[in-house]
């Protein structure tokens, strides 16, 4: 069945520092993929995401592309800020539309 | 700012007893899902609905949970009787049901603790 695979956290950067969130699914046909953030104590918001390969979703400085080739769908940002301490969720929508999938969330921890 | 809500926002009972969870979708939402959050899960999704109508309840266990519509503008999440291993946080979201580019949105989501 469909899946999404995402690296374990907890991942610490310092300031400014690169990120990148591995990302992998399997899935039947041409799903939908998306990169959430849950912030302490709230519910997910949507960050960015893609509906077909090579689309890039991209929102305040992240960045994923959908490669249908490597199925994946790496979250990266150039220069991490503290305000994005964070867990971040990879999740997959089946081409049907009524799978969801998501993945076990990467804890990220940006110190000054 | 449109935003889902949920109510209670956290809730603390003994085993054995009724939960009732209740979430607000975003005017014009026409799909609803609920999740559950847990550790050592992650984010499961226990129901989905498009109209008021559901589509996929699998992931809810039958027995003791039921997911409902009752109008456009209130979904329930109800557990009877509770178990502590129900405990979690359970997530409503809502969506424009837009199709494979639907983005879901989240409400704060309500943390339930049965003892």
């Amino acid at each position: 069945g469909d899946s999404v695979t995402q690296m374990e956290g907890p991942v610490t950067l310092s300031e400014e520092a690169f990120l990148t969130i591995n990302c992998t699914y399997t899935a039947t046909g041409y799903p939908s993929l998306f990169w959430y953030v849950q912030y302490p104590g709230e519910g997910l918001q949507l960050l960015l995401k893609a509906t077909k390969a090579d689309d890039k979703g991209s929102n305040k400085g992240f960045e994923a592309t959908y490669r249908k080739e490597t199925t994946s769908f790496h979250l990266e940002k150039g220069s991490v800020q503290v305000s994005d301490s964070a867990v971040y969720f990879c999740a997959l929508r089946g081409y049907t539309g009524n799978q969801f999938y998501f993945g076990t969330g990467t804890s990220l921890t940006v110190i000054p | 700012d449109a935003r889902v809500t949920q109510t209670p926002r956290h809730k603390v009972t003994e085993m054995g007893q009724e939960v009732t969870m209740r979430c607000q979708p975003i005017l014009g939402h026409n799909t609803v899902f609920w999740y559950r959050q847990t550790m050592m899960q992650g984010l499961e999704l226990l129901a989905y609905f498009r109209n008021r109508a559901p589509l996929d309840d699998s992931g809810m266990p039958k027995d003791r949970f039921s997911a409902e519509m009752p109008d456009a503008t209130l979904a329930t999440l109800k557990i009877q009787p509770s178990e502590p291993r129900d405990s979690a946080v359970y997530f409503c979201a809502s969506g424009s049901g837009q199709g494979m580019a639907d983005t879901q949105y989240f409400g704060p989501g309500t943390r339930l603790t049965v003892l």
